[in-house]
């Protein structure tokens, strides 16, 4: 069955460096998204890409966070100076647009020292 | 935009009984949907109900919507402890709005 990739699976960083997640979505599918889920918390919405832009963004989704798909097949968060409140599972997702349902990544944990 | 309201925030129930949690919203939606989250894991796609039905089905899952409530219920019937996890519904307001996630509902079935 076909699933979305994401690495690394857990990221540990100092704060202000830099973070690039990485996702393979479903070859098919043409809508991705970035979500993230501070420990034992919601799940946000972050943004979301469409035709090689972003389509929509939240609130969360500063200035600091970019995303990028540089070739046919990754999409990438990118999150320029990292701050200790970025701590979070990071998830990638894309949509099977008939059904409208959302395929989802394992997560990437991003630790922020 | 708006999010769901999942009740109970918690649920422990034994094994066998059934499980029922509740999802409120405030405007109109296109769909809404159930997605499931093993502790530490990714989210899982459960069942879609599209704002016309009424009720869905899929295996030991039952999920209604009322659409004059702006409510909706998940039920699992003779619970598994594999069934154990977090249960979020989702909203997309149009056809290609974004989905947008409740706080969930964490599901415990003790064996």
């Amino acid at each position: 069955e076909p699933e979305v990739t994401q690495t690394p699976s857990h990221q540990v960083t100092q704060m202000g460096q830099e973070v690039i997640l990485r996702c393979v979505p479903i070859s098919n599918h043409l809508y991705f998204y970035w979500y993230r889920q501070i420990l034992g918390q919601k799940v946000e919405f972050l943004v979301s890409f469409y035709n090689n832009e972003i389509s929509e963004k939240s609130e969360i989704f500063d200035d600091q966070f970019s995303v990028e798909r540089p070739d046919g097949s990754n999409f990438t968060l990118k999150i320029r100076s990292t701050k200790l409140e970025d701590s979070a599972m990071y998830f990638c997702a894309s949509l099977y647009s008939l059904t409208g349902e959302l395929f989802f990544g394992e997560g990437s944990r991003l630790t922020v020292l | 935009s708006q999010q769901g309201e999942e009740d109970p925030q918690a649920l422990s129930i034994q094994e066998g009984e059934n499980a029922t949690m509740n999802c409120s919203y405030k405007t109109s939606i296109n769909n809404l949907q159930w997605y499931r989250q093993n502790s530490g894991r990714g989210l899982v796609h459960l069942i879609l109900i599209r704002s016309n039905e009424r009720e869905k089905h899929s295996g030991r899952l039952r999920v209604t919507l009322d659409t004059s409530k702006k409510s909706s219920s998940l039920l699992i019937t003779a619970s598994r402890a594999a069934d154990t996890a977090s249960y979020f519904c989702a909203l997309r307001e149009g056809s290609q709005g974004n989905l947008i996630f409740g706080k969930g509902t964490k599901l415990s079935v003790k064996p």
